[in-house]
């Protein structure tokens, strides 16, 4: 059964670096038939999707964060990370880690998620 | 403000049949079969209930159903019970430039 675990430091200063990572477990981030994606969800907000990676390196980012956005994958580990940069309390969320299927972008399963606050 | 549009609130009694909408336009919902929806209750993460219109995966109840007139996708979930109460989101895959969008989310409560 795969799962998706979501790790990095929960509390991030305003102008500084998000970083996550999501470990893979029970599959492979090298499957051809999967990408790799984040997605956020604001305090009492709805989803954002940040941005997705196949296992070649090829990435998608939501045009709003693209400028800030930097996803990667380690195939070695079998996990994948994101990097947001200059952030502000706007991206205070909880964000969560999912595959996404090539055949049909659904995204199945999730991770638990992660709050990140972005504070000083 | 979210790409797809979704109804804040909807509310039904248990027993009843009730429909999400979830509109777009003809670079996303319009023009490919890719919508999918997630139930999300609180404090969890998102589940995955329908996808390509109105597959479902294995597990989900069959009282979940999912359709698309041009560019607003449905969920209709009949028999409604207690346990669906939650927010539902749907999502369109929106072209290779775009790639997926959300809707900002329905909450369904159960009377």
């Amino acid at each position: 059964q795969l799962q998706l675990q979501e790790s990095g430091p929960g509390l991030v200063k305003p102008s500084e670096t998000l970083s996550l990572t999501c470990t893979v477990s029970g599959g492979s981030v090298s499957s051809s038939s999967y990408f790799w994606g984040w997605i956020r969800q604001p305090p009492g907000k709805g989803l954002e999707w940040i941005g997705t990676i196949y296992y070649s390196g090829t990435t998608h980012y939501n045009p709003s964060l693209k400028s800030r956005v930097t996803i990667s994958v380690d195939t070695s580990k079998n996990n994948f990370s994101l990097k947001l940069t200059s952030v502000t309390a706007a991206d205070t969320a909880v964000y969560y880690c999912a595959r996404e299927a090539v055949a049909d972008n659904c995204f199945d399963p999730w991770g638990q998620g992660t709050l990140v606050t972005v504070s000083s | 403000q979210s790409v797809l549009t979704q109804p804040a609130s909807v509310s039904g009694s248990p027993g009843q049949s009730i429909t999400l909408s979830c509109t777009g336009t003809s670079s996303d919902v319009g023009s490919f079969n890719l919508v999918s929806w997630y139930q999300q209750h609180p404090g969890k993460a998102p589940k995955l209930m329908i996808y390509e219109v109105s597959k479902r995966p294995s597990g989900v109840a069959n009282r979940f159903s999912g359709s698309k007139s041009g560019n607003t996708a449905s969920l209709t979930i009949s028999g409604l019970q207690a346990e669906d109460e939650a927010d539902y989101y749907c999502c369109s895959y929106a072209g290779s430039s775009t790639h997926v969008v959300f809707g900002g989310g329905t909450r369904l409560t159960v009377l």
